[in-house]
């Protein structure tokens, strides 16, 4: 089946500096993938959509100039997070939808869970 | 727009006994339905579907659902709960056709007390 890995699964890091985070696509190519947040004990919250070749769409709310979010590749995106602060401590999961496969799938990364101190 | 209500922030059940987990949605569209699974400091990991094929679908791990379009719900259920199945599952939405625009549930956390 199509799996997705995050890169790394955990990350400390100290407030003000910048973190980047992986998003795989393994066994299959991947021409929209998705990055979303979860606070503990809540729901995914979407934060954007990559498109691989352009630019990211933005959810409402959401500071594109933070999360910087790169679609180089059919298999890769990365999210950024610029001059972290403890509020952006959070699980950061990513999915990915495969190219002209079952359609409406998502198969999500198994989140990266980043802290901030 | 579409919309998912779990019923259920939490629920307990006995290991060995029957599993239910409620959900209702509202959508403008013929809706693809999931339900996903997380463990703790996981990722989500699919259950089921449902994308307008039988109204009963049966999924990973003993799971099933049952689409009922008159009472918009998408209830999951397993005859026979383990230790295993502790973790919070999600209900979700998509419009049919589209990959994008999925709508979560808020999440049932499911204790399995033995």
């Amino acid at each position: 089946g199509a799996v997705v890995s995050q890169h790394p699964s955990r990350v400390i890091c100290k407030s003000g500096t910048s973190v980047k985070i992986e998003c795989r696509s393994l066994d299959f190519q991947a021409t929209t993938m998705f990055w979303y947040r979860q606070f503990p004990k809540q729901s995914l919250m979407l934060m954007a959509t990559s498109n691989e070749g352009s630019k990211a769409t933005y959810e409402q709310g959401v500071e594109k100039d933070k999360f910087l979010i790169n679609h180089a590749s059919l298999t890769l995106s990365t999210l950024t997070v610029t001059s972290a602060h403890p509020e952006d401590s959070s699980f950061y999961i990513c999915s990915a939808v495969t190219s002209g496969g079952a359609g409406d799938e998502q198969y999500f990364g198994p989140g990266t869970r980043l802290t901030v101190t | 727009a579409q919309s998912v209500t779990q019923l259920d922030s939490h629920v307990s059940v006995s290991e060995g006994t029957p599993v239910l987990l409620r959900c209702n949605y509202s959508s403008s569209y013929s809706p693809s339905l999931f339900w996903y699974v997380q463990h703790p400091n996981k990722g989500l990991q699919l259950l089921l579907k449902y994308t307008s094929a039988a109204t009963l679908v049966k999924g990973i791990n003993g799971f099933e659902a049952e689409f009922k379009k008159s009472e918009t719900s998408f209830h999951l259920t397993k005859p026979s709960a383990h230790m295993s199945d502790a973790a919070e599952y999600f209900c979700v939405v998509i419009p049919s056709g589209s990959a994008r625009q999925l709508t979560f549930g808020s999440g049932t956390q499911l204790t399995v007390l033995p």
